[in-house]
């Protein structure tokens, strides 16, 4: 079962740029979409967006001026940076592999496996 | 984006008991909807994708039903290692949306 550790600085200044890596421990980094999200304390869910291997990108679009997805297949590595960050992207931070499971109907997207997040604190 | 309204929020429950979380999503997003189980310091786990399928590994006690609009994840028999918090995820369209989650906790 492919594995991922995310890893980075916990704690960033407030107007600075986030950088978290996430490592993947099989070479399946390929062939698969790798997704990011986030959980402010207390709250819910959010998707900030997903990385092709191939190095594609989309994200929410609440985040999308200030967010940037990168891939290193050769390391096995996903990268996400986020700019100019506030006390509003304090958060856990999770990468994660999205699967498509097709049917007659069409292709449902899903993330089947998960890291066990890491914790963000934007203070000065 | 596509609104999805979880509910309850919270609810207490013994072992044993039958337990429904519910889901409703603000426009019809067929069958594409995933359900997720949370705990502290533990990686996220999928327990269900595409409404009902039951991902591979996860106990038979949950199981997912529902399309359109409205889903239904059901926990059979609550187990202590269920207590945690779900939550459902659509990816119909972009961005992906999940509800607010519902935390179940021991009576």
């Amino acid at each position: 079962q492919v594995q991922l550790q995310e890893s980075g600085p916990g704690l960033v200044k407030p107007s600075e740029t986030l950088s978290l890596t996430c490592t993947v421990s099989d070479d399946s980094i390929k062939n698969y979409y790798w997704s990011w999200i986030r959980q402010p304390p207390g709250k819910g869910l959010e998707w900030i967006g997903y990385i092709y291997y191939g190095g594609s990108t989309t994200y929410n679009p609440s985040l999308n001026s200030r967010v940037a997805m990168s891939i290193d297949t050769s390391k096995n590595q996903l990268s996400l940076k986020l700019s100019s960050v506030t006390a509003a992207d304090t958060a856990v931070y999770y990468c994660a592999r999205r699967l498509e499971y097709y049917t007659s109907s069409g292709y449902y997207y899903y993330l089947d496996v998960w890291g066990k997040g890491t914790t963000v604190t934007v203070s000065s | 984006a596509i609104q999805m309204t979880q509910s309850p929020s919270s609810l207490s429950a013994s072992v044993g008991d039958r337990v429904t979380i519910t889901c409703r999503a603000s426009q019809g997003i067929s069958r594409a909807l995933a359900w997720y189980q949370l705990k502290p310091g533990i990686a996220p786990k999928l327990l269900i994708y595409a409404a009902s399928n039951l991902q591979s590994g996860v106990p038979s006690r949950f199981s997912g039903s529902g399309s359109g609009t409205d889903f239904t994840l059901t926990i059979s028999s609550l187990q202590p290692e269920d207590f945690a918090t779900y939550y459902c995820q659509e990816d119909y369209n972009s961005p992906p949306t999940f509800g607010g989650g519902t935390k179940v906790e021991i009576k």
